[in-house]
């Protein structure tokens, strides 16, 4: 079955710089990607995802790389606030028939 | 709906008795996905229903753990003879399919179970 592996488990960065969390999965039927972000006591939101026909998502201060030969992903995050601290999760999924997720990052950002 | 909604949104039981989590997806999803997160802990894969049926029961922890859904689109989790080691928050998501662009999950607010 799909493994899905995340790093770094907790980050902090501060304000203003960048922030970059990566997942490796194993599964190569994958092809479906979201990442979500989860604030103290709420759901997760989904952010941003990408779909394996893709190489690069980008939606303002959040992007998201695909590399399907090496199966790994990323997510990038610009010009970081403090509203941006919170755990990120990605997760893999092979037409959305079932998701694996990563165990997280915890991301601070210090003002 | 607005979103997905489950019920209820706590619940306190005693080690040993039976619950039932439940959750309404997002009107017209046929997708719903069960998750499990344990405090400070990712989530943890439990079932997913496709319409009425759920291709994959993988992630249910032990024969204790059973989901059926009706009509395609109410769904229940039910946990018998509760353990201290089902505390956890119950998460439901749904997707208007599995597939395409029809895949992004929604998350319910979550079940916050906690088994004394």
């Amino acid at each position: 079955g799909e493994n899905v592996e995340q790093h770094p488990s907790t980050l902090s960065v501060q304000e203003g710089d960048s922030a970059v969390i990566k997942c490796t999965y194993s599964d190569s039927a994958s092809n479906y990607f979201p990442w979500y972000k989860q604030e103290l006591g709420k759901r997760p939101q989904l952010i941003i995802d990408i779909r394996s026909n893709v190489g690069e998502k980008k939606d303002q201060r959040i992007a998201v790389t695909l590399n399907k030969t090496a199966k790994h992903f990323s997510l990038h995050i610009t010009e970081t606030q403090p509203e941006d601290s919170a755990v990120y999760f990605c997760a893999a999924s092979p037409y959305g028939q079932n998701f694996v997720f990563g165990p997280g990052t915890r991301l601070s950002v210090l003002p | 709906g607005a979103g997905v909604s489950q019920s209820p949104s706590n619940k306190v039981t005693e080690k040993g008795k039976d619950v039932e989590l439940r959750c309404d997806p997002i009107s017209g999803h046929t997708a719903l996905y069960w998750y499990r997160q344990s405090l400070g802990q990712g989530l943890e894969f439990l079932i997913y229903f496709q319409g009425n049926s759920a291709p994959d029961k993988s992630g249910l922890p032990s024969d204790r753990f059973s989901a059926e859904r009706t009509g395609g689109s109410v769904s229940t989790l039910t946990i018998q003879r509760t353990q201290q080691e089902d505390s956890a928050v119950y998460l439901c998501a749904s997707s208007a399919g599995a597939g395409g662009s029809t895949d992004t999950q929604y998350f319910g607010p979550g079940t916050r179970l906690t088994v004394l």
